[in-house]
């Protein structure tokens, strides 16, 4: 079946840090993954997402590499801010009529200034 | 930018009380769906809506839920019978159809519903 499993949180980090967030998946086919975002008190946002082997997704900083070989899609920002701090998901979506996403855990991730 | 609205944003309910949960899609967007996530816990596909029909649910989405459309805007979530197990955050989603592969789902604020 697909799975997402994420690294566990939470993470703390000083403002200007080096943030991964590790997410690995197992699926069937060729899923299209997806890193989304919940700030406080807010729902969830999409990040940023890549439907094939070797996209990049990117946005705000953010990116996160399809990787095929070893199933993962982990999130990097060279230098998070405070305004970073929130619970990331990773989430995978399969082609054809199965529209449903599936999750990973989230990952909370605290930044300090 | 267009916004999927939720309402309440919390509720409080009495095990064995029905519950019904709001949203307001996009407009143009013809998908619609509902999840949730039990605190500390994923989040959990429970049903999709397309065409005035349910076009897949999960197991978790048994005889004691209901979806709905009633009008042009609303999709409704109801639980007839709430147990203590119902407690979490449910959040509604919309798409346009055939899009969310590239550009995913948008997704309300959520609904934190707790049964005591």
């Amino acid at each position: 079946g697909n799975s997402v499993t994420q690294m566990e949180g939470p993470v703390t980090l000083s403002e200007e840090a080096f943030l991964t967030i590790n997410c690995t998946y197992t699926a069937t086919g060729y899923p299209s993954l997806f890193w989304y975002v919940q700030y406080p008190g807010e729902g969830l946002q999409l990040l940023l997402k890549a439907t094939k082997a070797d996209d990049k997704g990117s946005n705000k900083g953010f990116e996160a590499t399809y990787r095929k070989e070893t199933t993962s899609f982990h999130l990097e920002k060279g230098s998070v801010q405070v305004s970073d701090s929130a619970v990331y998901f990773c989430a995978l979506n399969n082609a054809g009529n199965n529209r449903k996403l599936i999750w990973g855990l989230g990952t909370s991730l605290a930044v300090n200034p | 930018e267009p916004e999927v609205t939720q309402t309440p944003s919390h509720q409080v309910t009495q095990m064995g009380q029905e519950v019904i949960l709001r949203c307001v899609p996009i407009s143009n967007h013809l998908y619609f769906y509902w999840y949730r996530q039990i605190l500390g816990q994923k989040v959990e596909f429970l049903v999709s809506f397309y065409n005035n029909e349910i076009s897949e649910k999960s197991e978790i989405f048994d005889d004691q839920f209901s979806v709905e459309r009633p009008d042009g805007s609303n999709f409704t979530l109801k639980i007839r019978s709430t147990k203590l197990e119902d407690s979490a955050m449910y959040f509604c989603a919309s798409s346009v159809i055939g899009t969310e592969f590239n550009y995913g789902y948008t997704f309300g604020s959520g609904t934190r519903l707790t049964v005591v």
